[in-house]
């Protein structure tokens, strides 16, 4: 398995929704990232889990919430969003993430888009 | 701290004709660097990377890149595209080492446009 699956494919939820996105890979990787696309634009790193543990929170604000339960999993628990919060929102993962560890590239999933109304 | 311009927004092209998509990165320290292909809706592609060895490298769908240190450049090549190469294209950057936080940092894109 070299994927990364990301569930939902599409979201619409309203401003006062409690909803999560999930990611999941089975490719042995240690470090697994949230990041968030808007339309015409690069991806922006939002968290990086790397064995587990947050490591890296790119200042993103408290109504998105991550989680890590286990080293393929992934989620991303979003509350009280705004309409500026809509975009496509990839998953990642590489084989390791901070230090001196050997690097061998990242995986994207293919995203959800999420629609905030 | 690291940064990647693409320096081409859009590149039109006919079907059959050659491409390069330009790249620059800015960094102190040694790094690794990608291409990805991103099509209408879908996720990220990798399209080829240079971790080390050898600065001509080649990747998927034809594509191949060149790494040049002294420029700290590393255009992205095809020398015929097809009209399903029409796509967003990101250049990316991280870096090698202690200073390795995981973070990959991308261009702002390029839009390849073939025409038949």
């Amino acid at each position: 398995d070299t994927e990364v699956t990301q569930t939902p494919k599409h979201l619409v939820m309203g401003m006062t929704n409690k909803k999560s996105l999930k990611c999941e890979q089975h490719m042995g990787h240690r470090a697994m990232y949230w990041y968030k696309q808007k339309a015409k634009k690069p991806p922006e790193l939002m968290f990086v889990y790397s064995y587990e543990k947050l490591s890296i929170n790119e200042s993103v604000p408290s109504r998105f919430s991550p989680e890590c339960p286990n080293s393929s999993l992934l989620n991303l628990h979003l509350h009280a969003l705004q309409p500026e919060d809509s975009a496509l929102y990839l998953c990642a993962s590489s084989q390791s993430g901070t230090g001196n560890l050997v690097y061998y590239g990242y995986t994207f999933g293919s995203g959800t888009r999420l629609t905030v109304v | 701290a690291q940064s990647v311009t693409q320096l081409d927004s859009q590149v039109p092209v006919f079907e059959e004709a050659p491409v390069e998509l330009r790249c620059n990165y800015s960094s102190s320290v040694s790094v690794y660097l990608f291409w990805y292909v991103q099509y209408p809706n879908q996720g990220l592609q990798l399209l080829l990377k240079y971790l080390s060895g050898s600065t001509l490298v080649k990747g998927i769908n034809g594509f191949e890149a060149e790494f040049n240190k002294s420029q700290t450049s590393f255009h992205l090549r095809k020398p015929s595209v097809h009209i399903s190469d029409t796509a967003e294209y990101f250049c990316a950057v991280t870096t090698l080492g202690s200073s390795n936080t995981g973070k990959l940092i991308f261009g702002q894109g390029t839009t390849l446009q073939v025409k038949p």
